[in-house]
């Protein structure tokens, strides 16, 4: 059975400074993985994803995140963020293939100060 | 990618009454699947729904408590039966995003249960 981790239910963080949000996933054989982000009154969007070869991803709106087997983590970072980041951010995990299962982390919500 | 439409986004209903909620893709797709987002917590699948076929409810999720239907390939629906404030949540349906290996949801249904 697969099951996703995000330490952080909430994170307060000043306009334009850096942030990492965390996400540590189980799996006994290979995943794909996926970040997504919700915003108010609103349904996920896919943010990014890491299916296979570079182990760092990134998104159109500046986020990264980086696959670490090892430590089997996904953790999404952003170097500056602005006030329109503010949402929840989903960390989720599925087997590799069509029709997989997604399991879902708890969420960590983004709250960015001006 | 797809895009879904999802109705109602909320609703209040009295205990004991059902709700259905409906879902309609502008593309044809296999396979649906319904999620419930419960305050402060992550998704959980419901339910997987492929059309011409029953549906397939993930433990602790039964078909009398939510039935489900999928006449064709655009359309899913999720009833709520016999409501309790316990299932007072946000309901998502999703499609497999097949352009870019993730999934898309609908807005939700906020529901609530008084």
């Amino acid at each position: 059975a697969q099951s996703v981790t995000q330490l952080d239910s909430q994170v307060p963080v000043f306009e334009e400074a850096p942030v990492e949000l965390r996400c540590n996933y189980s799996s006994s054989v290979s995943v794909y993985l996926f970040w997504y982000v919700q915003y108010p009154n609103q349904g996920l969007q896919l943010l990014l994803k890491y299916l296979s070869g570079s182990t760092l991803v990134e998104s159109i709106n500046g986020f990264e995140a980086e696959f670490n087997k090892s430590q089997t983590s996904f953790h999404l970072r952003k170097p500056s963020v602005h006030i329109s980041d503010t949402a929840e951010y989903f960390c989720a995990v599925s087997e590799p293939g069509g029709y997989q299962k997604v399991t879902f982390g708890t969420g960590t919500k983004l709250q960015v100060i001006p | 990618s797809a895009v879904i439409s999802q109705k109602p986004s909320r609703d209040i209903c009295q205990r004991g009454t059902s709700l259905t909620i409906q879902c309609q893709v502008d593309s044809q797709v296999t396979m649906m699947f319904w999620y419930r987002q419960q305050p402060g917590q992550s998704l959980t699948l419901i339910a997987t729904a492929n059309q011409g076929s029953e549906a397939t409810y993930e433990s602790g999720f039964v078909i009398d408590k939510f039935p489900i239907s999928r006449p064709n390939l655009t359309f899913s629906t999720l009833t709520v039966s016999n409501m309790s404030p316990e299932d007072s949540s946000i309901y998502l349906c999703s499609v497999e995003d097949r352009e870019n290996y993730g999934y898309t949801f609908g807005s939700g249904t906020r529901l609530t249960v008084v």
